[in-house]
């Protein structure tokens, strides 16, 4: 069974420096990945997702994500962070099926004026 | 039209209430999903249609019942609920196929007294 592990429960950033969150899954074949962001009290909404091709994918709001296959892992990235990312962020990997998502436990973002 | 909706926004109810969630989306998808999200954790997987069918249930105590009436509507009939099923209920949609994402809906946040 396919899993995600997010190694880092809290993450706090000052505005304007960099990010990375860090995802680690499991699975046993190619696998379908995405992030997702999460304001409080709000839906889940799609930042970016790898299938297949080039292993570094550009998502919205300057997120990116390198999929490194050798790694099992999927780390998600901002050059850049806004007040505004402040959230909750998470990883998830698709089934072979195409119809259960597995989310990794998330990574809470702080961000510092 | 590229949004999942839900209502409603918010939801109490006694343990010896009735009462549905209801989710609608008109971008075409035939894939639809209830997902249950306690406080700081992941959305936990409940149901899904595919194709207006339950093709997936996840062991889902029976005091919810999913129904999906057409291919744009999905609801959640809650009935007899217990104070530990207070979450938020999050309701998504895809196209049906393998590569592509969910979108979420923004959620409905019950509490169940």
């Amino acid at each position: 069974a396919q899993s995600v592990t997010q190694p880092d429960i809290h993450i706090t950033v000052s505005e304007g420096a960099s990010l990375e969150l860090r995802c680690n899954y499991s699975y046993g074949a190619t696998p379908y990945l995405f992030w997702y962001v999460q304001s409080p009290g709000q839906g889940l909404q799609l930042l970016l997702k790898y299938f297949s091709g080039d292993t570094l994918v550009q998502g919205i709001k300057g997120f990116e994500a390198e999929f490194k296959r050798s790694q099992s892992s999927f780390n998600l990235r901002k050059p850049s962070v806004h007040w505004s990312d402040a959230a909750e962020y998470f990883c998830a990997v698709r089934n072979a099926a195409g119809n259960k998502l597995t989310f990794g436990g998330g990574t809470r973002v702080l961000v510092k004026p | 039209d590229t949004e999942v909706t839900q209502t409603p926004k918010h939801l109490v109810m006694g343990m010896t209430n009735k009462k549905s969630l209801k989710c609608e989306q008109h971008m075409g998808h035939r894939a639809m999903y209830w997902y249950k999200q306690k406080a700081k954790k992941p959305p936990e997987l409940m149901f899904v249609y595919s194709y207006e069918k339950l093709s997936i249930n996840e062991s889902v105590p029976s005091r919810f019942s999913p129904e999906c009436p057409n291919s744009s509507l999905l609801n959640l009939h809650l009935h007899a609920l217990q104070p530990e099923d207070s979450a938020l209920y999050l309701c998504a949609s895809s196209p049906g196929d393998l590569y592509n994402e969910q979108f979420f809906g923004p959620g409905t946040r019950l509490t169940v007294l």
